[in-house]
């Protein structure tokens, strides 16, 4: 059974860098996309970005300027970082599996404030 | 970006209710259209993949049609566990793009 599980802080300051992890257990990373999806409280889902697993990316147009999906497939892990971070950031962010998201993490949520 | 507009944006039902939620694309996306339900607090579950695919281990009374660039996602008889908020999605293009969700309350 495929598992995700995201892992970072839940607290960022402003202007800083936002860094998530997702390890990907009970299956390879090797193939499929690999994506992060937020959701900010009480609004709905936003996908952000993927990385495939040979390392191509696709980024949302807003995001693209601070943002870095990468994939570690010796650790099969796959990871996050979003620059310059303001409040508008602050979401429970998800890494899911796939074109269509058949594999959630839990989510965790990050806090973006002082 | 492709737009996808839900409808209606909340609705009540009872158990045992026949439920249907639209999804409008704002233009073609063949049939790359997959549904979730997402729950308070959890993250968000596969139903529906490529507009009519039921996922594994999804019950029978959910079911995804497709007319043109609208989608619909039917519940054939509401559960108490069927309470929750539902989205679309597109994987036609990126970014790949989710519908604002629609919440089924219970009447």
């Amino acid at each position: 059974q495929v598992q995700l599980q995201e892992s970072g802080p839940g607290l960022v300051k402003p202007s800083e860098t936002l860094s998530l992890t997702c390890t990907v257990s009970g299956g390879s990373i090797s193939s499929y996309y690999w994506n992060w999806i937020r959701q900010p409280p009480g609004k709905g889902l936003e996908w952000i970005g993927y990385s495939y697993y040979s390392g191509s990316t696709s980024y949302t147009p807003s995001l693209k300027s601070r943002l870095t999906i990468s994939v570690d497939t010796s650790k099969n892990q796959f990871s996050l970082k979003l620059s310059s971070v303001t409040a508008a950031d602050t979401a429970v962010y998800y890494c899911a599996r796939g074109r269509h998201f058949d594999y959630w993490g839990q989510g965790t949520l990050v806090t973006v404030s002082s | 970006d492709i737009q996808m507009t839900q409808s209606p944006s909340s609705l009540s039902a009872s158990v045992g209710d026949r439920v249907t939620i639209t999804c409008r694309a704002s233009q073609s996306i063949s049939s790359y259209l997959n549904w979730y339900q997402q729950k308070p607090g959890k993250a968000p579950k596969l139903l529906i993949y490529a507009a009519s695919s039921l996922q594994s281990g999804v019950p029978s009374r959910f079911s995804g049609s497709a007319s043109g660039t609208d989608f619909t996602l039917t519940i054939l008889s509401l559960q108490p566990e069927d309470f929750a908020t539902y989205y679309c999605q597109q994987s036609y293009t990126t970014p790949w793009t989710f519908g604002q969700g629609t919440r089924v309350e219970i009447k």
